[in-house]
């Protein structure tokens, strides 16, 4: 096990609603990323925080934001989700930039 | 055009068979490798690091060439348990990580 958690594990949203995905880094790494990963698709990364603070994003909406603790736990906030948010989405952590990631089990978001 | 490209399968192998997987991506700059399994809607797990010089991890063999910007896996003698997706991950910038869509393996007794 990588100890990465995540919560929840399955979550069922309707269009239009907000969402907030919980993540907890391995011990000992200050850097999470989270991706999303739709069906029969690699992950793609939405964003990345270092130390509290946004460090590089991928091409997703400003819907998505996100935020780190000083814990280094982070959190995903979708706004006005929309049917395509559908996915699964994975946070990473790792003990520094450009070094290997380590993901969490994933939460699995339907949104009908 | 895609940060990485993967041939993505299937690949249905006998047990004791000989794979090999392909991995090419667009950016020079790129500057560190991976290759990742997924098993069926799990999350990714890493492999192994690909390093310039090449490396070996057991049955895994990874290979990089920069000149043709190019990654490639090498498992030799399958196992059942190596049936997977294959990820080939690629990090430019420190920070952002691009995964290709993966090469999916099946190990056939």
């Amino acid at each position: 096990e990588t100890g990465v958690t995540q919560s929840p594990t399955h979550l069922i949203k309707t269009r239009g609603q907000q969402v907030t995905l919980r993540c907890s880094s391995q011990s000992g790494h200050n850097t999470v990323s989270w991706y999303q990963q739709a069906l029969g698709q690699g992950p793609q990364f939405i964003f990345q925080y270092y130390r509290e603070e946004e460090n590089g994003r991928g091409n997703f909406p400003p819907r998505f934001s996100g935020l780190q603790f000083p814990n280094y736990s982070s959190e995903l906030n979708v706004n006005a989700l929309e049917l395509d948010d559908s996915a699964l989405y994975l946070c990473a952590s790792t003990p520094g930039q450009g070094y290997e990631q380590y993901f969490g089990p994933g939460t699995r978001l339907t949104v009908t | 055009r895609k940060e990485v490209e993967q041939d993505p399968g299937p690949f249905n192998v006998p047990e004791g068979a000989t794979v090999a997987f392909n991995c090419t991506y667009s950016n020079s700059a790129s500057q560190s490798f991976f290759w990742y399994r997924q098993d069926c809607r799990k999350e990714p797990k890493l492999l192994m690091s690909v390093y310039s010089s090449g490396n070996e991890d057991g049955r895994f063999t990874a290979q990089l060439n920069r000149a043709s910007q190019y990654i490639s896996l090498l498992i030799r003698d399958s196992k059942l348990s190596d049936s997977a997706t294959y990820l080939c991950v690629v990090n430019r910038d420190g920070n952002q990580f691009y995964f290709g869509t993966g090469t999916s393996l099946t190990v056939i007794p």
